[in-house]
C-alpha cells in the first residue's frame, strides 16, 4: 500500500491549460504539504493544510488553487498554465506536534511539463 | 540568508569508503529539526534521517549517522561502507519551530549530488 500517493506521475499539457494533481494518504497524518522541485532541483514549499485548513500559502500565484476535501486528500489544480510551470510537483504528509521526527513521506512526485 | 547551505554540489566516492555531506543552517529559533532525503535518479524522496536541536546524542540510522554540531551550526551526514546504490541526490533540510499545526514546512537545501564509483 502506497503510504502518499500521487496521480498522475508524468503531465504533458499545452499552455494556458487547466490541471489537477491529485494526491492521497493513508498515514493517517493530519497535516499535508505541496512542494515545487524545479529544474535545478531546488524543492520549495507551495502550500499546507492541516486538519483541510489552509495554513501555509508561500507567494504562489492565485493560478495555483489547493483544495483539501479531507484531511487525506489534497489536491492541486492550475490555471493557465505557463511554461514556467514546468517543473516536479511532490505532495507530502506530515503529523503535527510529532515535530515530524518521523519524517515527512513525500510522494513519487508528478512531473508537469507545459509546451 | 540562506537558511540551509550545501557546498558541495557533487562528490565522487570510491565504493565502500565513508562520505560525509556537509550541511550548515541557520535559525534564530530554538526548537528546530534536521532532515536529510534521498532523491535517487528515479526521482522520490526517500527519508534517512532526523536531529532535533534538544537531542542529546547523535542520529543513526543504520549506515547513516548524522554529525550533529550545534554551536557550529552544522549537520552533516555520514554513510559509511557506501554502496553502489547511495548514488543520487541528498538534501538536507530543516524545519523551524516545534512543529505545531501544519505550520511546519521544510526548507530545503541545494541538494549534493553523490556518485559512488566501483
Amino acid at each position: 500500500d502506497t503510504a502518499v500517493s500521487q496521480t498522475p506521475k508524468y503531465l504533458v499539457t499545452q499552455m494556458g491549460n487547466d490541471k489537477s494533481i491529485k494526491c492521497e494518504q493513508n498515514l493517517g497524518h493530519d497535516t499535508m504539504y505541496w512542494y515545487k522541485q524545479d529544474s535545478k532541483k531546488f524543492l520549495k514549499i507551495m502550500f499546507s493544510y492541516n486538519n483541510k485548513e489552509l495554513i501555509i500559502n508561500e507567494t504562489v500565484p492565485n493560478r495555483f488553487s489547493p483544495k483539501s476535501p479531507d484531511k487525506a486528500h489534497l489536491n492541486l489544480h492550475i490555471n493557465s498554465l505557463e511554461l514556467g510551470d514546468s517543473a516536479v510537483y511532490f505532495c507530502a504528509s506530515s503529523q503535527a506536534l510529532t515535530g515530524g521526527r518521523y519524517g515527512y513521506t513525500f510522494g513519487s512526485g508528478t512531473r508537469l511539463t507545459v509546451v | 540568508a540562506q537558511k540551509i547551505t550545501q557546498t558541495q554540489p557533487g562528490m565522487f566516492v570510491q565504493e565502500k569508503e565513508a562520505v560525509t555531506l556537509d550541511c550548515t543552517y541557520d535559525t534564530s529559533d530554538p526548537s528546530y529539526g534536521l532532515f536529510w532525503y534521498k532523491q535517487p535518479s528515479s526521482g522520490e524522496m526517500i527519508f534517512l534521517i532526523y536531529q532535533g536541536s534538544y537531542d542529546q546524542q547523535n542520529a543513526t540510522e543504520g549506515r547513516y549517522s548524522l554529525n550533529f554540531q550545534k554551536a557550529r551550526k552544522s549537520a552533516n551526514l555520514v554513510i559509511s561502507a557506501s554502496q553502489l546504490g547511495d548514488s543520487a541526490m541528498y538534501f538536507c533540510a530543516m524545519r523551524e519551530g516545534r512543529g505545531d499545526f501544519g505550520n511546519e514546512k521544510l526548507t530545503f537545501g541545494t541538494g549534493t549530488r553523490l556518485t559512488i564509483i566501483p
